[in-house]
């Protein structure tokens, strides 16, 4: 079945300590991407990667790192959270630039205290 | 730069009757796709539609319909006859240029909460 796998789906971490959320795809897809979800903002992009070794920033990276070493698999890191980047995180994969459908994961509700 | 603007923040619809979302877009590119996905309230985000900037005609699934105009910047979306499940919040979204810069964004609406009451 194709999809992207995120975890943990759920994480609740104090400030400071660093973070990793994993991101997984098994469509042999190019693209991917982080995003957050934030009430009354929607989605915004953190980061994208265009293939391997291949990453650039969205619209929202501050606090952020991102990391493509293999196809399938895009991790999110936040090496010192902070209670402001409490939010819902998607991961989306695609067969390349936003002319393909996009396919997200289930999400990660990060709560930093 | 793109934009999605989806002026409602929330409605609220007794079951069984009409609604309509509406997305209004900016953009400079001649190609791009516009999109809408659901979230309901389990949090995962469920494709509706892809419509292509070439591609006018309405289109109609089940209870679901969708009026793309390019005159207009808008790709507003109706549900007929609506019924609780459709309670969720839904996203419109744009796509950047089928290739070249800016080819990789993909832009979101702030969302649009639709409660249905029973």
């Amino acid at each position: 079945e194709a999809q992207v796998t995120q975890n943990p789906r759920y994480l609740i971490t104090v400030t400071g300590k660093k973070l990793t959320v994993t991101c997984s795809q098994n469509m042999n897809h190019e693209y991917m991407s982080w995003y957050r979800q934030d009430p009354g903002l929607g989605l915004r992009q953190i980061y994208y990667s265009m293939n391997v070794e291949v990453t650039d920033k969205g619209d929202v990276p501050e606090g952020y790192k991102v990391s493509r070493k293999e196809k399938r698999n895009f991790p999110l890191i936040l090496e010192s959270p902070s209670p402001n980047q409490t939010s819902l995180y998607f991961c989306a994969s695609s067969l390349s630039a936003g002319r393909y459908l996009a396919f997200f994961g289930q999400g990660t509700r990060l709560t930093v205290v | 730069a793109q934009k999605v603007t989806q002026a409602q923040t929330e409605i609220s619809v007794v079951e069984k009757e009409d609604v309509t979302l509406d997305c209004v877009y900016e953009t400079r590119d001649t190609t791009y796709y516009l999109f809408w996905y659901k979230q309901p309230p389990s949090g995962e985000l469920v494709f509706l539609i892809r419509r292509n900037s070439f591609d006018e005609q309405n289109e109609i699934s089940g209870r679901y319909s969708w009026n793309f105009q390019k005159s207009t910047s808008s790709f507003n979306f109706t549900i007929t006859a609506s019924q609780v499940v459709d309670s969720a919040v839904y996203f419109c979204a744009l796509s950047g240029p089928f290739s070249g810069a800016g080819s990789y964004q993909l832009t979101f609406g702030k969302g649009t909460k639709l409660s249905v009451i029973p």
